[in-house]
């Protein structure tokens, strides 16, 4: 099966710049998830969609990142405005059930896509 | 709050020597604990999960509830189990799955 796919895979802007990273998760997967990766840190849930609905979106800095998952399907994140601290790789995950098998989704995660702010 | 804690950030050992990177968690419910790893220029992915109870790579993971803990061992370390491994957390909350990840220890495995 393919797999998660995120874009770009690097971008730089300068700080108060917008930025917005598209995401096309496994077909078949309800769930989606956004993370932030900042250097030296483990990833940290900002939003995770059920098909097109938010489920938890209680890390997401509301004033300035926005998320969208129209159709239930692909995914955007978008920043705006900028700061330094935004610095981070962004990885968009996506899981659903395994067949036969009972307890937590695994997730499947893209490739991410690193985000330099100057 | 939970909450996941690898208290290694880095970890180095020796070809054929055995490892043991620490994971300790805060849950107070029926906690399912997994590891996954990211190689270099790699995704980050699945290792293993305690319900499987399987080996993966060589590598084992036991649930400890009285410690708190899900360490992950191997009895002779690789070169290419060199990578970062994350503990992570599954627990449910206001109705919905979620998944806390630790910060990660850099494993490297020396020839």
């Amino acid at each position: 099966e393919a797999g998660v796919a995120q874009s770009p895979r690097y971008k730089i802007i300068e700080k108060r710049q917008s930025v917005a990273f598209w995401c096309n998760p496994i077909s078949g997967h309800a769930t989606l998830y956004w993370y932030q990766q900042i250097l030296g840190q483990g990833p940290k849930l900002l939003i995770q969609f059920q098909n097109n609905g938010v489920v938890d979106d209680s890390q997401l800095p509301k004033d300035r990142f926005s998320a969208e998952r129209l159709k239930g399907v692909d995914s955007t994140l978008k920043i705006q405005p900028a700061k330094l601290e935004d610095s981070a790789v962004y990885l968009c995950a996506s899981s659903a059930p395994l067949a036969g098998s009972s307890g937590a989704n695994v997730l499947t995660f893209g490739a991410g896509s690193r985000l330099t702010v100057l | 709050a939970q909450r996941v804690t690898q208290p290694e950030k880095l970890l180095s050992v020796f070809k054929g020597a055995p490892v043991e990177l620490k994971c300790n968690y805060s849950y107070s419910g029926s906690p399912e604990l997994f590891w996954y790893v990211q190689y270099s220029r790699q995704r980050l992915q699945l290792l293993l999960r305690h319900i499987s109870r399987e080996s993966i790579k060589g590598f084992t993971a036991d649930l400890n509830k009285g410690e708190t803990s899900f360490h992950l061992k191997k009895p002779f370390a690789q070169e290419e189990d060199s990578a970062m491994y994350y503990c992570a957390l599954s627990f449910f909350q206001g109705g919905s799955e979620k998944l806390v990840f630790g910060k990660g220890t850099k494993l490297t495995v020396n020839p």
